[in-house]
C-alpha cells in the first residue's frame, strides 16, 4: 500500500540549530513528494515540493531530497529561527483521484 | 480574492444539531477535498469529490455528507453532531492529474465544537 511515516515529535531546538526532520515512504506508483508546514492557528501551507527522483526541493532555507533508493524525503534546514516554530507535514501524492497521503506531523519548537 | 476559504471560522454546536460548514475556492480546480485534524492522528480524508456531482468517501466518512453542485462550493453537512465530531477541518482543493504536481491547497479550517 501506500503510507508516509515521520519521525515523532515533539522536537525542540535552540535557536541557529540544524535541524531533520526524517520521512519515508511506501508507494505502489511514482509519487511527488511534499512537505507542508502548519503555523499555531493556520491552514497547511505548502513549503517545497519535488516531483521526481533525485529532484531537490528548497524553500525558506529548507531543503529535502527525493531519494528513490532510500524512499526518503528528510527535510533539512541549517540554521533554525524561532519563526519556524510550526507543525511539519511529509505527504505523498500518486496525482491521481484522492491519493495523497499525509505522515501525521511533527511538532518543531525553537527557543531563543 | 483568489484561493479557498472556509466558513464559519469558528463553531460551537450541541448534539444533534445540524451543522454545514463552507467551502468555496476560485481556482476552478476538479478536485476538492475535506479533512479533519486531530491530536494523534494527523489529517484523516472525509469525503472528496472528483467534479461537481461526483463525491466519494474517504477514511472517516461516518456521520457526515457532503455535495458539490457546483465546482467552486463544496459544503461538508453533519447531520446530527455528535462529541466525537469536535475537531478541526480543512478544506482543499487540487488541479490532479497528468501534468500537474498534484499539490493540495488548504483553506484556513473550521474549528468545531459540539458540547
Amino acid at each position: 500500500g501506500n503510507s508516509v511515516t515521520q519521525m515523532e515529535g515533539p522536537v525542540t531546538l535552540s535557536e541557529e540549530a540544524f535541524l531533520t526532520i526524517n520521512c519515508t515512504y511506501t508507494a505502489t506508483g511514482y509519487p511527488s513528494l511534499f512537505w507542508y508546514v502548519q503555523y499555531p492557528g493556520e491552514g497547511l501551507q505548502l513549503l517545497l515540493k519535488a516531483t521526481k527522483a533525485d529532484d531537490k526541493g528548497s524553500n525558506k532555507g529548507f531543503e529535502a531530497t527525493y531519494r528513490k533508493e532510500t524512499t526518503s524525503f528528510h527535510l533539512e534546514k541549517g540554521s533554525v529561527q524561532v519563526s519556524d516554530s510550526a507543525v511539519y507535514f511529509c505527504a505523498l501524492s500518486l496525482n491521481t483521484g484522492n491519493q495523497f497521503y499525509f505522515g501525521t506531523g511533527t511538532s518543531l519548537t525553537v527557543i531563543p | 480574492d483568489a484561493g479557498i476559504t472556509q466558513s464559519p471560522r469558528y463553531k460551537i454546536t450541541e448534539t444533534g444539531r445540524q451543522v454545514t460548514l463552507m467551502c468555496h475556492q476560485t481556482w476552478s480546480h476538479s478536485y476538492m477535498f475535506w479533512y479533519r485534524q486531530d491530536l494523534g492522528h494527523g489529517l484523516r480524508l472525509i469525503y472528496y469529490s472528483a467534479a461537481a456531482d461526483i463525491t466519494d468517501k474517504g477514511e472517516v466518512p461516518d456521520g457526515y455528507v457532503v455535495s458539490r453542485s457546483k465546482t467552486e462550493n463544496f459544503p461538508l453537512t453533519l447531520e446530527s453532531a455528535t462529541r466525537s465530531q469536535t475537531s478541526v477541518y480543512f478544506c482543499a482543493s487540487s488541479e490532479l492529474g497528468s501534468g500537474s504536481s498534484g499539490e493540495l491547497f488548504f483553506g484556513e479550517g473550521s474549528r468545531l465544537t459540539v458540547l
